[in-house]
């Protein structure tokens, strides 16, 4: 059973499209990320939600927009894809909010624009 | 200068190798320390995690915190090849805030037979 699963794997989409890379986790935690690792394997966070509700939002170009439909589910939708967004995007999750809880990833999902 | 250094590598041992992994930081409010394995093509997993100063051991894996010089490390006996992969060091505040991981670069690591 994988932990935090994340479709699809890969993703390749021409410029302007839009596109969207589901996530789901069965660890029955609270709260869940979305974390972009760029060519250089710099990862960094875009969003946290913590019972649906978003509690992080790191300067994110608003074309970027998650969605939480309920706790196990934190969803990326990306309008007007630019080459720029071409990385990895990992979701993860944790049992809670607070610094000291483990986080979890996915296997990732890698998006190519072209 | 970013929060989290880290060298990138990489790193090519002979099998049996001790590997020292390391990253520095800037900001003194990191208080959780982490680091995280990542094979390729797969999500980081968490490997190792520490709450201020110290040692940690787990097998043949010890993570250190100098928080003083503000230097983490992670220490490899008897490497295998398996043990092949990119080590991100992880860092957190203090509990009380909304969790949010600062990675390295990370360190690509290579354990030849």
């Amino acid at each position: 059973d994988t932990a935090v699963s994340q479709t699809p794997k890969y993703l390749v989409t021409q410029m302007g499209n839009d596109k969207s890379i589901k996530c789901e986790q069965n660890l029955g935690h609270d709260t869940m990320y979305w974390y972009k690792q760029d060519s250089k394997k710099f990862l960094k966070i875009m969003f946290s939600y913590n019972n649906k509700e978003l509690i992080i939002n790191e300067t994110v170009p608003n074309r970027f927009s998650p969605k939480s439909p309920d706790k196990a589910h934190l969803n990326l939708h990306i309008n007007s894809l630019e080459l720029g967004d071409s990385a990895v995007y990992f979701c993860a999750s944790s049992q809670g909010i607070l610094s000291g809880n483990t986080i979890y990833f996915g296997e990732g999902s890698w998006l190519t624009v072209v | 200068q970013k929060e989290v250094e880290q060298d990138p590598g990489p790193l090519s041992v002979p099998e049996g190798a001790i590997v020292s992994l390391n990253c520095t930081y800037s900001n003194s409010a990191f208080q959780y320390f982490m680091w995280y394995r990542q094979y390729s093509r797969k999500g980081p997993e968490l490997l190792m995690y520490t709450y201020s100063s110290g040692n940690k051991e787990d097998g043949r894996f010890t993570a250190q915190v100098d928080k003083s010089s503000k230097y983490i490390s992670l220490f490899i006996r008897d490497s295998q090849p398996s043990d092949s992969a990119t080590y991100l060091c992880a860092l957190a505040v203090e509990a009380g805030t909304a969790s949010k991981l600062t990675f390295g670069t990370g360190t690509r690591l290579q354990v030849t037979l």
